[in-house]
């Protein structure tokens, strides 16, 4: 059980849109429809942002949407924002209820 | 609302073995369909999902460290004990407990940083 493969990182100009790949295997997020996306500001627990490949948790804002094609899942931030800089983790269902996360996106916001 | 806290050993030894303790509020480990995960991230580095007991008491581990990894849960007083053996210095590492009700976790606690050092 491989940690899925993300960007090391990612900028983008405020307004502007970014999309953050997330690449497994069919073992993982080819296999099922439970890939989630954590935010993670400095020294701050993880923020679930989307679960179930693109559904949003109430209070998420509409900016933040996932999508999955294959076996590669993607997050993308629309209308980029100063307090979008984070860092940012893809986690999949690995079946047998066992999960693996990203090797996480670092987001700057020039 | 639901609240969860990490507790324990700030420095352990190498070879020792870790105990750590996620007290939580705001919700029941006896509710159906309900779960508590660790997941640690040690400075610097990933996330790396660790372990995930549910409400019946079925437990999970990831695979490249279930045989250091013990989790059980107390329903009486709202806590799920992780337990890692054999500690080594890679383990260094903030470790934090979420709450699981659906295929994610959606509460996680602040964390606590553990480290392994003689």
């Amino acid at each position: 059980q491989s940690a899925l493969t993300q960007p090391a990182s990612v900028s983008g100009s405020p307004g502007q849109s970014i999309t953050i790949s997330c690449t497994g295997t069919s073992s993982d997020v080819g296999g099922y429809n439970y890939v989630s996306w954590y935010q993670q500001h400095p020294g701050k627990a993880p923020k679930l942002m989307i679960y179930d490949v693109s559904k949003r948790p109430s209070g998420v804002s509409n900016r933040f949407s996932g999508s999955k094609s294959g076996n590669t899942a993607s997050l993308t931030i629309s209308g980029l924002q100063a307090e979008d800089e984070a860092d940012y983790y893809c986690c999949s269902y690995a079946g047998s209820s066992t999960y693996v996360f990203g090797t996480g996106t670092k987001v700057t916001v020039l | 609302q639901i609240t969860l806290k990490e507790s324990g050993p700030t420095l352990v030894k190498p070879t020792q073995t870790l105990t750590l303790t996620c007290t939580f509020s705001g919700f029941s480990l006896s509710t159906s369909g309900v779960g508590v995960g660790w997941i640690r991230q040690p400075p610097g580095k990933a996330l790396e999902w660790l372990a995930l007991i549910y409400w019946d008491d079925d437990k999970r581990y990831g695979p490249s460290l279930k045989s250091r990894l013990t989790i059980t849960k107390d329903t009486s007083k709202n806590q799920v004990v992780l337990t890692m053996t054999n500690m080594d210095p890679v383990d260094t590492a903030t470790y934090y407990c979420a709450h699981s009700s659906i295929v994610a976790y959606d509460y996680w606690g602040q964390g606590t940083l553990v480290t392994v050092s003689s």
